[in-house]
């Protein structure tokens, strides 16, 4: 059964530096998201992305954050200059179709550590 | 900003009982509802959905009943077996306005007992 995958599993980077987090969705979806969850919290959307482009972003999406396709398999996400509070997991996730269903399939993560 | 809330933390059943968990939202806006599952160190995993046109949505041992009148949702797992202990998480979605982001609860931690 097709997968999100997620690379790496884990990154422990220092503050201030920039790090990428890959993903790589489901080969036929259409939609590509990135979302977080800090330690003991929920989990929250970052970023939707379709058609090339930032269909919606959330407060905590500012100019540190970027994302990109940059072919047709890999979906990135680069935070410019880490914080300590950037430190969490981040899931991608996409979806099958722009209209119908909306569940999305996630992947299983990356724990970004920023020390 | 608490759209989607579970207010249960955790719950404790037996194996072979009935799991309700229960979410409630403020969004009237919202059209689609889903249940995900979650093991520690995974991402989360897509159990179920429902439209809002729908009060019920059966798969196998996992049903979810939506109230819109109430804005409450619950999932119901019959038989529970030991192998469903993991975090359940709400979520909400919009449709395919702004994306069909997913706005999410903050999980009720389900063990089952043997």
């Amino acid at each position: 059964e097709p997968e999100v995958t997620q690379t790496p599993s884990h990154q422990v980077t220092q503050m201030g530096q920039e790090v990428i987090l890959r993903c790589v969705p489901i080969s036929n979806h259409l939609y590509f998201y990135w979302y977080r969850q800090i330690l003991g919290q929920k989990v929250e959307f970052l970023v939707s992305f379709y058609n090339n482009e930032i269909s919606e972003k959330s407060e905590i999406f500012d100019d540190q954050f970027s994302v990109e396709r940059p072919d047709g398999s890999n979906f990135t996400l680069k935070i410019r200059s880490t914080k300590l509070e950037d430190s969490a997991m981040y899931f991608c996730a996409s979806r099958p179709r722009a209209g119908g269903l909306y569940e999305q399939y996630f992947g299983p993560g990356t724990r970004l550590t920023v020390t | 900003d608490q759209q989607v809330k579970q207010n249960s933390p955790s719950l404790s059943v037996q194996e072979g009982r009935i799991s309700i968990l229960n979410c409630d939202y403020t969004n009237s806006m919202f059209d689609y509802f889903l249940w995900y599952k979650k093991y520690p160190a995974e991402g989360p995993t897509f159990l179920i959905s429902i439209s809002s046109i729908k009060d019920k949505n059966e798969d196998g041992r996992f049903t979810v009943f939506l109230n819109k009148s109430a804005k409450h949702l619950s999932l119901h797992i019959v038989p529970s077996q030991p192998g469903d202990s993991a975090v359940y998480f709400c979520a909400a979605s919009t449709g395919p306005h702004q994306g069909g982001k997913l706005i999410f609860g903050q999980g009720t931690e389900l063990s089952v007992k043997p």
